[in-house]
């Protein structure tokens, strides 16, 4: 069974501030997506990393997938408080198409 | 283009009882999935339609989960009887290619409350 921790699971910070979600496995994945849900909707994907020491930049989020693809992390840069949501990573192994999550990080970012 | 959509939004049910969830995804999208994700854990895969056929359903609890996908477009989930830990939310997601770099796309979940 994969899993995926994801820290923190809570993230409380101020408008301006820099924060990173983790993400990580012991199991390689052929891709990794993130996505951010907010209350009463579902996942909306953020990106999709496939290969190894992958960066992709969104505006002010900034993804890498790990070199061995294990594991990723997303940057923010001066969060604002319209980044407030939960974030959730994903991993989809080669051989089954279903998407292994993580517990999700809650980021909440204060005007 | 149209979302996924998921019928209904919510349900509130007793134990013992049956509930159909519906889930359409986006049109010309052949891989349907079904995810579950129950209070304080995280989002659980149950199964994996290719049009009309179950690919994968290893992710499903037991058999009081029974999931259809009839001509290929939209699917239902039926939990007959429904049990207390039946409780959570239901996503459904679907894409259009397989392989790496496929990219699910997520319906609005539905809320399913057994009491």
């Amino acid at each position: 069974t994969q899993l995926l921790e994801q820290s923190p699971q809570f993230l409380s910070i101020q408008e301006g501030e820099n924060l990173t979600v983790y993400c990580n496995s012991s199991s390689v994945f052929s891709s990794l997506q993130w996505y951010r849900q907010e209350p009463g909707e579902g996942p909306v994907l953020l990106v999709t990393v496939v290969t190894g020491g992958e960066v992709k930049k969104l505006k002010r989020l900034t993804f890498q997938f790990g070199d061995a693809r294990k594991d990723s992390s997303l940057h923010i840069t001066a969060a604002q408080p319209g980044d407030t949501g939960l974030y959730l990573c994903a991993g989809a192994t080669g051989s089954a198409r279903q998407l292994t999550f993580g517990s999700g990080t809650q980021l909440t970012v204060l005007p | 283009e149209a979302g996924v959509t998921q019928f209904p939004s919510h349900s509130v049910i007793e134990k013992g009882q049956t509930v159909t969830l519906r889930c359409d995804p986006i049109s010309g999208h052949d891989n349907l999935y079904w995810y579950r994700r129950v209070m304080g854990k995280e989002i659980k895969f149950l199964l994996h339609f290719v049009k009309e056929s179950k690919q994968d359903e290893s992710g499903m609890p037991n058999n009081r989960f029974l999931a259809e996908r009839t001509g290929g477009t939209y699917s239902t989930l039926k939990v007959q009887p429904a049990e207390l830990e039946d409780s959570g939310v239901y996503f459904c997601a679907s894409s259009r290619h397989r392989g790496r770099g496929e990219t699910q796309y997520f319906g609005p979940g539905t809320r399913l409350l057994v009491l």
